[in-house]
């Protein structure tokens, strides 16, 4: 089957600290790799995504690579902000029937 | 960008009340839907697939008779909550399949809180 297994969290930051966030997969398939992003109060958005191995997805400097060898999907961004604070899910899809499978979500809060 | 509302945004019930909650795609058709779970603290589990104009698609271990969904068109989907129990307390979210290039994008609804007492 699918999985998703996520660094647990909850992860607690300075302001400018170099954020990661460590995700792997398991899938039957070759799949599609989702970073999704949720702020208080408000549904999920996606951040940012990946179709292929070796792709890089990128959006509001948050960065993720698509490794096919180690199945990972880490989430990084060089200089986080009090904005940033969020829960963070990895997910994955396998093209066929679109569901997405999500880890366990990582919560992260950025202090000024 | 792609728009999904859910309705209500929280609602408390009786024990053995059924309670409705609506999902609709506001600026695009959507025919499949899809509808999860959120326990606190932890990720969301995929409940149903909802295509429009047929039946519902269920995970392995949701009873269909106990949640009902109906998508009746290509922007509303709803779920119903039957005879709704205190373990059915939770977050629910909605999301909507933007058809064309993104085939595998999902637009997410802000989600439901329902509190069963």
């Amino acid at each position: 089957g699918n999985s998703v297994t996520q660094m647990e969290g909850p992860v607690t930051l300075s302001e400018e600290a170099f954020l990661t966030i460590n995700c792997t997969y398991t899938a039957t398939g070759y799949p599609s790799l989702f970073w999704y992003v949720q702020y208080p109060g408000e549904g999920l958005q996606l951040l940012l995504k990946a179709t292929k191995a070796d792709d890089k997805g990128s959006n509001k400097g948050f960065e993720a690579t698509y490794r096919k060898e180690t199945t990972s999907f880490h989430l990084e961004k060089g200089s986080v902000q009090v904005s940033d604070s969020a829960v963070y899910f990895c997910a994955l899809s396998v093209h066929n029937d679109y569901k997405l499978s999500f880890g366990a979500g990582t919560t992260v809060t950025v202090r000024a | 960008g792609a728009v999904v509302s859910q309705h209500p945004s929280w609602v408390i019930c009786k024990s053995g009340t059924s309670v409705k909650i609506e999902c609709r795609s506001l600026d695009f058709q959507a025919t499949t839907m899809f509808w999860y779970r959120q326990f606190p603290k932890q990720s969301l589990m995929l409940m149903a697939t909802s295509n429009e104009g047929s039946k519902a698609t269920y995970e392995q271990g949701v009873e269909k008779d106990k949640f009902l969904i109906n998508h009746a068109s290509l922007t509303l989907s709803t779920l119903t909550v039957t005879s709704a129990h205190p373990e059915d307390s939770s977050f629910y979210i909605c999301s909507a399949r933007l058809p064309g290039l993104s085939t595998d994008t999902q637009y997410f609804g802000p989600g439901t809180r329902l509190t069963v007492l």
